[in-house]
């Protein structure tokens, strides 16, 4: 069964903490995606990847940074983790830009 | 600026009938509008996608329906069922020439009673 894995469900952090949270898809997907979704605002795109070592800003990427070393494996960062970046963290790909996006069970941050 | 809007209210349906619930969009000119649903603390799942030039697409008991003179989508559950209850998301993509950007709304919920 095709899938999109994160590497944790619950994590909790102090503020000014480096934060990494990691997107693994077996599916051979050339587009990744990070949102975090929040009550009331929705799903918002945080960064994406289209091509290993490729990433563009999405709509809120300051404070976030992204890797992509290998085209399965897609990297969040939070360099200074901050209280506002509690949220729930959706990594997703998909083959075509049109396409659908395959979710991950996504990661619930929090930010002490 | 571009926005989408779902039903803001929660939907309460009995078991058996169909379920229509409604996204609104404006200032925006899909290609492609996608549906997905969500469970309460997981990821959406993909449902539906329609394109720009298509009026109405069917899977099993969905009907989506998609109007772009009244920039409007209607995502239909048939003979609904409790096991369908979740939060439903409509996403606009403008395809290639957005860079891939999709638009979330922030959802329906929808509860269905046996």
């Amino acid at each position: 069964d095709v899938k999109v894995t994160q590497s944790s469900r619950y994590l909790v952090k102090r503020t000014g903490e480096k934060v990494f949270l990691e997107c693994v898809q077996d599916m051979d997907h050339e587009n990744m995606f990070w949102y975090r979704q929040d009550p009331g605002l929705g799903l918002r795109l945080i960064y994406f990847s289209y091509d290993v070592k490729m990433k563009e800003k999405g709509d809120i990427p300051e404070g976030y940074s992204v890797s992509r070393e290998k085209k399965e494996r897609f990297s969040l960062i939070l360099e200074s983790a901050s209280t506002n970046q509690t949220s729930m963290y959706l990594c997703a790909s998909s083959q075509e830009w049109a396409g659908g996006r395959i979710f991950g069970p996504g990661t619930r941050l929090l930010v002490l | 600026s571009q926005k989408i809007e779902q039903n803001s209210e929660a939907l309460n349906i009995q078991e058996g009938k169909t379920a229509t619930l409604t996204c609104n969009y404006t200032n925006y000119s899909p290609a492609y509008l996608q549906w997905y649903r969500q469970d309460p603390g997981r990821g959406p799942v993909f449902l539906l996608l329609i394109r720009e030039n298509e009026k109405e697409k069917r899977k099993e008991r969905l009907k989506v329906t998609f109007d772009t003179t009244l920039k409007q989508s209607l995502f239909h559950i048939t003979a609904s069922q409790p096991a369908d209850s979740a939060t439903y998301l409509c996403a606009l993509d403008g395809g290639y020439s957005s860079a891939s950007k999709i638009i979330f709304g922030s959802g329906t919920r929808l509860s269905i009673r046996p």
